[in-house]
């Protein structure tokens, strides 16, 4: 069966950082590329980041609404992926969903709340 | 990006009754179109890709149609379980993902 299960979310002061780690089980995970998306509260889902496998040398892909603010990287050893975001704004207030897949996301983990606020 | 325009954002239904769901996409995305379905407490679940391939697992009272920049979403026959949000997304101009602003079903 595939497990997606987000950790690391919490409330951090504007101009924090924070980073939110994705644990996975059930598949291979070298063989799959991975994404972040977000979704603010009342607002629709936003796609963040990507990371592809070994295969296509991990390259990464981010929002431009995010470009410079968020990294990406995964550990294969681990079966996880990484979002390190800085410089965080309270419009970066959000559940934070790691899924699986290129094109369309196949399987969603049940998301992490990051609230930023003073 | 392409943007994708979900209409209706709500729509109220009966168990029984069949509904329809749009999405527009700002230019042609061929058949890249991904449908999903959010529900309190659950992860988000993929129920079609490339416009009408029902991913496995989902009801076959679930369909999608179109192809270009006009999309469906059809649940026939609705059961108490499919009351939700549903979500349309394009994959055409990966990974530039965009997705709809979500259609909430509820109950009539």
């Amino acid at each position: 069966e595939v497990q997606i299960l987000e950790t690391g979310g919490g409330l951090v002061k504007p101009g924090g950082s924070l980073r939110l780690s994705c644990a996975t089980s059930g598949f291979n995970f070298n063989d799959y590329f991975m994404n972040w998306v977000r979704q603010a509260p009342g607002k629709g889902l936003e796609w963040v980041a990507q990371i592809r496998n070994k295969n296509y040398n991990y390259a990464t892909y981010y929002a431009e609404s995010l470009e410079g603010r968020v990294t990406i990287s995964r550990d294969d050893s681990k079966s996880s992926v990484y979002l390190q975001v800085s410089s965080l704004r309270a419009e970066d207030t959000a559940i934070y969903y790691c899924t699986r897949r290129a094109y369309y996301f196949d399987y969603w983990g049940q998301g992490v709340m990051v609230t930023v606020s003073s | 990006d392409v943007q994708m325009t979900q209409s209706p954002s709500y729509l109220a239904a009966s168990p029984g009754e069949s509904v329809s769901i749009s999405c527009k996409a700002s230019k042609s995305i061929s058949n890249n179109l991904a449908w999903y379905q959010e529900k309190p407490g659950k992860a988000n679940k993929l129920l079609i890709h490339s416009g009408s391939t029902l991913q496995s697992g989902t009801p076959s009272r679930f369909s999608g149609s179109g192809s270009g920049t006009d999309f469906t979403l059809t649940i026939r026959s609705l059961e108490s379980e499919d009351f939700a949000v549903y979500y349309c997304q394009q994959y055409n101009e990966y990974p530039k993902y965009t997705f709809g602003a979500g259609t909430k079903l509820e109950l009539k």
